[in-house]
């Protein structure tokens, strides 16, 4: 099955810095790829999708690029702020149905002010 | 999101017990998931179900079982609860080819 891998674990970086994730898959059959960010005792919630027919999609301050070639996948966010602070996962949708996502184990991000 | 409530919120309870976790949405998605969390390992799929007559297991299945009442309800059950079935759980819902919502979660915690 599908499996996800994300770095890093944890990420500081200083207010208006940018912070890069990265998330590696395994199945070239994936072609979906969610962004979630869950805020300290917050449910997750969808920041920013991508499929698999383009390489990259922007949202203001967020982005996401694909490399199916390379089965990778990055969020990029610029010129952060305090309230960026959250942990962000990544999924995949997996060959075995486009909603059955796996999960990234999760990258917290820490911006100081 | 007040459109997928879960309850209960909190729940502590005793190895052995049989725990019941209920999940109802508003938004009239035929997609419902449940998902466990724990520090460092992620969101992992428990069980989901695509309609009200279609159940599949999810990555992490054991110990756990499901029934899907309505369109709008789907509940997990932990028949025999055991000390590392301790984490929070999320019921989410979905529309065939959109993104996935989630409930407020339910901190479960065995001891």
């Amino acid at each position: 099955g599908e499996n996800v891998e994300q770095h890093p674990s944890t990420l500081s970086v200083q207010e208006g810095d940018s912070a890069v994730i990265k998330c590696t898959y395994s199945d070239s059959a994936s072609n979906y790829f969610p962004w979630y960010k869950q805020e300290l005792g917050k449910r997750p919630q969808l920041i920013i999708d991508i499929r698999s027919n383009v390489g990259e999609k922007k949202d203001q301050r967020i982005a996401v690029t694909l490399n199916k070639t390379a089965k990778h996948f990055s969020l990029h966010i610029t010129e952060t702020q305090p309230e960026d602070s959250a942990v962000y996962f990544c999924a995949a949708s997996g060959s075995t149905g486009f909603q059955k996502l796996v999960f990234g184990t999760g990258t917290r991000l820490l911006v100081s002010p | 999101d007040a459109d997928v409530t879960q309850t209960p919120r909190n729940r502590i309870t005793k190895t052995g017990k049989r725990i019941m976790l209920e999940c109802s949405q508003t938004k009239g998605h035929d997609r419902m998931y449940w998902y466990r969390q724990d520090p460092g390992l992620g969101l992992r799929l428990i069980y989901y179900s695509f309609d009200v007559k279609d159940i599949n297991k999810g990555e992490i299945s054991d110990g756990y079982s499901v029934s899907r009442q309505a369109q709008a309800k789907f509940s997990l059950s932990l028949e025999s609860a055991i000390p590392n079935q301790t984490a929070l759980y999320f019921c989410a819902t979905s529309e065939p080819a959109g993104e996935q919502y989630f409930g407020p979660g339910t901190r479960l915690t065995v001891t």
